[in-house]
């Protein structure tokens, strides 16, 4: 199905284990995002990419890993989890249409426990 | 960064009533977009709307880009509207959140 879909939708996992949440689009978008949402925070943005081996940190990086070797996938990697990491991780991408439009589209987000 | 405040934080409304959400930002942005999460934690987009007007069956959304603020309007509500509201704004590709507007639609 055309999109953009995250895996696995929900994971628990080990205090010290190293995790990865996969993020894969359809739309061939240049830009890729990942978000983590908490109760009183909102969501905020972890890393974003431009395009293939090009990223950059958001908001709130530390603790985390990202990679971006095909336009299609977006890989976060947790290398090891922390109990703050409990979070729902939301993976978004956009493109740019005539200069302006930057419409985000969000993937079904991962519900990741530590434990 | 930019600030992004959304009011009221929770509304709670009869089924059939009318209601408006607020996002006020603290700079200029050339992308707005609302958001409803729904209770299974889907984002679903509503509107892209940076400026002007826009309308879709049962919501509008009016963006005044120089006053530095969006409104969410919902007609004659359904209990499927309940869930979280987000006013998302940014320059170019990256987005700020605010906290959100949570809505629960009674029947």
């Amino acid at each position: 199905d055309a999109g953009i879909t995250q895996s696995p939708r929900y994971k628990i996992t080990e205090t010290g284990r190293q995790v990865t949440l996969m993020c894969h689009q359809t739309w061939s978008h240049s830009y890729m995002f990942w978000y983590r949402q908490d109760l009183g925070h909102g969501l905020r943005l972890i890393y974003y990419s431009a395009a293939a081996d090009i990223t950059d940190k958001g908001e709130v990086p530390d603790g985390y890993v990202v990679s971006r070797s095909k336009t299609e996938n977006f890989p976060l990697t947790l290398e090891s989890a922390t109990r703050s990491q409990t979070s729902v991780y939301f993976c978004a991408s956009s493109t740019i249409i005539q200069g302006a439009k930057t419409e985000a589209f969000f993937g079904q987000g991962t519900r990741l426990t530590v434990v | 960064g930019i600030q992004v405040e959304q009011s009221p934080p929770d509304l709670i409304l009869q089924e059939g009533a009318n209601s408006t959400l607020r996002c006020n930002f603290s700079d200029s942005v050339n992308n707005l977009q609302w958001f409803h999460q729904n209770p299974w934690g889907q984002l679903i987009n509503l509107f892209y709307i940076p400026s002007g007007t826009k309308q879709n069956g049962r919501l509008s959304a009016t963006t005044v880009a120089t006053e530095r603020y969006s409104l969410l309007y919902i007609s004659s509500s359904q209990t499927t509207d309940s869930g979280v509201y987000f006013c998302a704004v940014g320059s170019n590709y990256k987005l700020t959140f605010g906290k959100g507007t949570l809505l629960t639609v009674n029947p």
